[in-house]
């Protein structure tokens, strides 16, 4: 079991659908992240979160919008989305107090936007 | 510039044989981490193993050892008697000093393992 989990699994929209990808932890993890994954490209680290908090956005557009009610719970809404925006969205979550500061990983949402 | 870079977009190795995954890196800062992670076809990625930029003796864990190299800012995976299950696409990855904890992730290399 991953411990971090991310509905759904698989997502197809077209571009002028509102949706939401879902990310949880019962970890006890006090930061969490999305991360997009295009094909042949490098993770991209989009938003990042502590204690609730947005302390990272890394330049993306206004058509993803991140949401965090809590310290378990991660949303990534989506509207107006583009064919390029089509990837593997990740959800990581980070524990405290770890000497090694993994981040942990859910399976991901594959989305595809036609 | 790339902070991280993986060299070697694909690799084979025979099964029960050793592997070494090149990644190399670049960072101005004295206190960072390095990451190994395994993507499988599923999709997860798969936390492998971690070096800390003060650690004095390179990382094992079970079959995967890191091989740091501080002053050649290199940080190679090695897997040791690979299995048929080790066919995935491994991921370097950086932590700076920085509040965030973000990771910044190498392009991959994808292995193959045969029989």
């Amino acid at each position: 079991e991953t411990g971090v989990t991310q509905t759904p699994r698989h997502l197809v929209m077209g571009m002028t659908n509102k949706k939401s990808l879902k990310c949880e932890q019962h970890l006890g993890h006090n930061a969490m992240y999305w991360y997009k994954q295009s094909a042949k490209k490098p993770l991209e680290l989009m938003f990042v979160y502590n204690f609730k908090e947005q302390t990272e956005n890394n330049s993306v557009p206004s058509r993803f919008s991140p949401e965090c009610p809590n310290s378990s719970h991660l949303f990534l809404h989506l509207h107006t989305l583009q064919p390029e925006d089509s990837a593997l969205y990740l959800c990581a979550s980070r524990p405290r107090g770890s000497g090694g500061n993994e981040q942990f990983f859910g399976p991901g949402t594959r989305l595809t936007v036609l | 510039a790339q902070k991280i870079t993986q060299t070697q977009p694909g690799m084979f190795v025979q099964e029960k044989e050793a592997v070494t995954l090149d990644c190399t890196y670049d960072t101005s800062d004295q206190s960072y981490g390095l990451f190994w992670y395994k993507q499988p076809s599923s999709g997860e990625m798969i936390f492998l193993i971690y070096q800390g930029s003060y650690d004095e003796q390179n990382a094992t864990e079970g079959r995967y050892s890191l091989n740091f190299q501080k002053a050649r800012k290199s940080a190679n995976l090695v897997i040791s008697a690979s299995q048929l299950g080790d066919s995935a696409m491994y991921f370097c990855a950086m932590r700076e000093e920085d509040s965030s904890y973000k990771l910044i992730f190498g392009s991959g290399t994808r292995l193959l393992v045969r029989p």
